[in-house]
């Protein structure tokens, strides 16, 4: 039972530098989402997906993009990585049920110094 | 919009005693979900309860177990027997029942320190 994958783990960057965090589900979820959970805070949505190429912003959009061309993988881009990205970020999905929690994955750790 | 305040940044308890954690939400919905998330230092996210908010009965799971108050909008946390593996940082979180709002809204977070 695999579950939500985030890859990598741990991540440093370089200002201006760019990657992209992985995610993928192999629970066929409609709905997808990224989280950042900056030290001592609770989690802010980023970006979330209720299916296969739809995608649409959360609280915290800017400086990051998403796409979604299938149901299992939801990859985050950051492009010009800024030290007000450092986080630990977080991949989550859902089925199409509201009163169902999300599914976390472990979670990527990203500096940017 | 729809906001979730944890008023205690940090809480301590004996094990096997019991610890109340708080958690207050502001919303104008009539129907919603509320959870508790536990993050050990794994980083893992792991449910610990759920409440739908049109059921009166408080829901319990184990030694978990919360107490509802829909008119003041609380949403309390009780560990009862409180062990050392419950050590973490808890996190209450909100999850409207309307069509189409799927996103889960976080409070900021109470961290339980269980004293052996």
């Amino acid at each position: 039972n695999a579950g939500v994958t985030q890859t990598p783990k741990f991540r440093i960057l370089k200002i201006g530098q760019s990657m992209t965090l992985q995610c993928t589900q192999d629970m066929n979820h409609n709905y997808m989402y990224w989280y950042r959970q900056d030290p001592g805070m609770g989690l802010k949505l980023i970006y979330y997906s209720v299916g296969a190429g739809i995608t649409d912003k959360g609280e915290v959009p800017n400086g990051y993009n998403v796409s979604r061309s299938t149901t299992e993988d939801f990859p985050l881009r950051l492009e010009l990585a800024a030290p007000s990205q450092t986080s630990v970020y977080f991949c989550a999905s859902s089925p199409s049920l509201s009163r169902i929690s999300l599914f976390f994955g472990s979670g990527t750790q990203l500096s940017v110094l | 919009a729809q906001t979730v305040t944890q008023s205690q940044p940090e809480m301590s308890v004996q094990e096997a005693e019991t610890v109340t954690l708080s958690c207050t939400y502001d919303t104008s919905e009539s129907d919603y979900y509320l959870f508790w998330y536990k993050q050990p230092p794994s980083r893992q996210m792991i449910l610990v309860i759920r409440q739908e908010a049109y059921k009166q009965q408080n829901a319990t799971e184990n030694r978990f177990s919360v107490n509802f108050q829909k008119a003041a909008k609380s949403f309390s946390l009780k560990i009862s027997d409180s062990q050392l593996g419950d050590a973490a940082m808890y996190f209450c979180a909100y999850r409207s029942a309307r069509e189409g709002a799927q996103k889960l809204v976080f409070g900021q977070g109470t961290r339980l320190t269980i004293n052996p």
